[in-house]
């Protein structure tokens, strides 16, 4: 099994709401990163968890709350999020959190903030 | 930091060969990877190259030269299902970390 699933697949929400992205993924991988895509622009990293604690944060803004629950699952928590904050959120896993490693992304959600 | 280039748009013909050229200044290097994302979809992984040289892979090659900060993909015997963006991404010696380019966006034609 070499598939990363999230879900939803698309999401709407309003700037006061409360909503989580999900990510999961069965391969035995300790590393597992959050990425956000806008339209014609390349994934930017925001979050990266190694055998689940967070080693990572890119500066990015408190409204984002990443959580890892257990070694297969990834959680992004989103809370008051601006309109510029739309955009494709992308999961990703490999073995290690070493630079060589192969990520494997998974379909991401689209999220539109109203 | 990273500073990573790729041309925005390439056009090719199906059956053809083209060369996407990636561009890197780099303040830690150990890898550049080539993923392929097709419209809506997520990035999948093409390749990886950490020593200078090329790689071959079937339909798709990449080449390294570390001393110069150039990468290519090669693509040969072009299919429509080709047609996607490609992306050049540096590995940081921050493990972790890759920096991606802005991409490529290849249309494959009749």
């Amino acid at each position: 099994d070499t598939e990363v699933t999230q879900t939803p697949k698309h999401l709407v929400m309003g700037m006061t709401n409360k909503k989580s992205l999900k990510c999961e993924q069965h391969m035995g991988h300790r590393a597992m990163y959050w990425y956000k895509q806008k339209a014609k622009k390349p994934p930017e990293l925001m979050f990266v968890y190694s055998y689940e604690k967070l080693s990572i944060n890119e500066s990015v803004p408190s409204r984002f709350s990443p959580e890892c629950p257990n070694s297969s699952l990834l959680n992004l928590h989103l809370h008051a999020l601006q309109p510029e904050d739309s955009a494709l959120y992308l999961c990703a896993s490999s073995q290690f959190r070493t630079s060589g490693e192969t990520q494997y992304f998974g379909p991401g959600t689209r999220l539109l903030v109203l | 930091g990273q500073n990573i280039d790729q041309p925005t748009e390439m056009t090719a013909t199906e059956g053809a060969i083209v060369q996407i050229n990636c561009t890197y200044q780099t303040s830690g290097f150990n890898g550049l990877f080539w993923y392929q994302q097709h419209a809506g979809e997520a990035p999948t992984f093409l390749s990886y190259n950490v020593l200078d040289g090329l790689e071959e892979k079937g339909r798709f090659s990449s080449f390294l030269s570390r001393s110069k900060g150039y990468s290519y993909l090669l693509l040969k015997e072009l299919q429509m299902k080709d047609s996607a963006s490609y992306l050049c991404a540096v590995a940081d010696t921050n493990a972790g970390k890759s920096t991606f380019g802005d991409g490529t966006t290849l249309t494959v034609k009749p």
